[in-house]
């Protein structure tokens, strides 16, 4: 389809274990975001990438989280050595960044994160 | 710095009811303002937005009114239905360098028949 699309749609791993989220976003949108949606907190921003810019990486929560985006387009979010807490919803989305700021970010269904 | 206050749920009405989410923000400079939706079992769908002061935003039959001297985003619709019932969140579009959007926490709407 044309839309965000990311996987896998649910990951089920052992604390302490790595893991790898893939965003594929919508072609010719140039800027995308990471969230975290964790249940009763809302939506916590974790990271943007705009075209070939250094990413604004201040909403990670520690130095276990890291991204990247190849080729200005799909990006992986990793999680190292994963903790319970971060159990959540991570959840991308893109946009035609700053072609008009106004754009609204087009999500994708996201990854539902269980660590056991 | 930018926040998003929106009004806690659930909420529950019945079919054609009148709805209100009240959604207000604090920011500095003149930020753009967004109402999310996320269905039962989907992602997160842009429901309407509003970019500039007195700006009416609307989609679906839902309707929200940017104002800046109450600094407020209220969602509204006149008759809901069961197909309406969702989550729903107010953001605020950060005019900085990133474009994070900042969100409320969001309210579960629950329409029963």
């Amino acid at each position: 389809g044309a839309g965000v699309s990311q996987s896998p749609s649910n990951k089920v791993t052992e604390k302490g274990k790595d893991v790898e989220l893939r965003c594929d976003p919508i072609s010719g949108h140039t800027a995308l975001y990471w969230y975290r949606q964790s249940l009763g907190q809302g939506l916590e921003f974790l990271i943007y990438f705009q075209g070939n810019s250094a990413p604004d990486k201040s909403g990670l929560p520690s130095d276990r989280f890291s991204a990247e985006r190849t080729g200005g387009s799909v990006s992986t979010l990793t999680i190292q050595r994963t903790q319970q807490e971060d159990s959540a919803v991570y959840l991308c989305a893109s946009s035609f960044g700053d072609r008009d700021y106004n754009q609204p970010q087009h999500f994708g269904d996201g990854t539902r994160l269980s660590i056991l | 710095g930018n926040s998003v206050t929106q009004m806690e749920g659930p909420v529950t009405l019945s079919e054609e009811a009148f709805l209100t989410i009240n959604c207000t923000y604090t920011a500095t400079g003149y930020p753009s303002l967004f109402w999310y939706v996320q269905y039962p079992g989907e992602g997160l769908q842009l429901l309407l937005k509003a970019t500039k002061a007195d700006d009416k935003g609307s989609n679906k039959g839902f309707e929200a009114t940017y104002r800046k001297e109450t600094t407020s985003f209220h969602l509204e619709k006149g008759s809901v239905q069961v197909s309406d019932s969702a989550v729903y969140f107010c953001a605020l579009l950060n005019a900085g360098n990133n474009r994070k959007l900042i969100w409320g926490l969001g309210t579960s709407l629950a329409v029963n028949p």
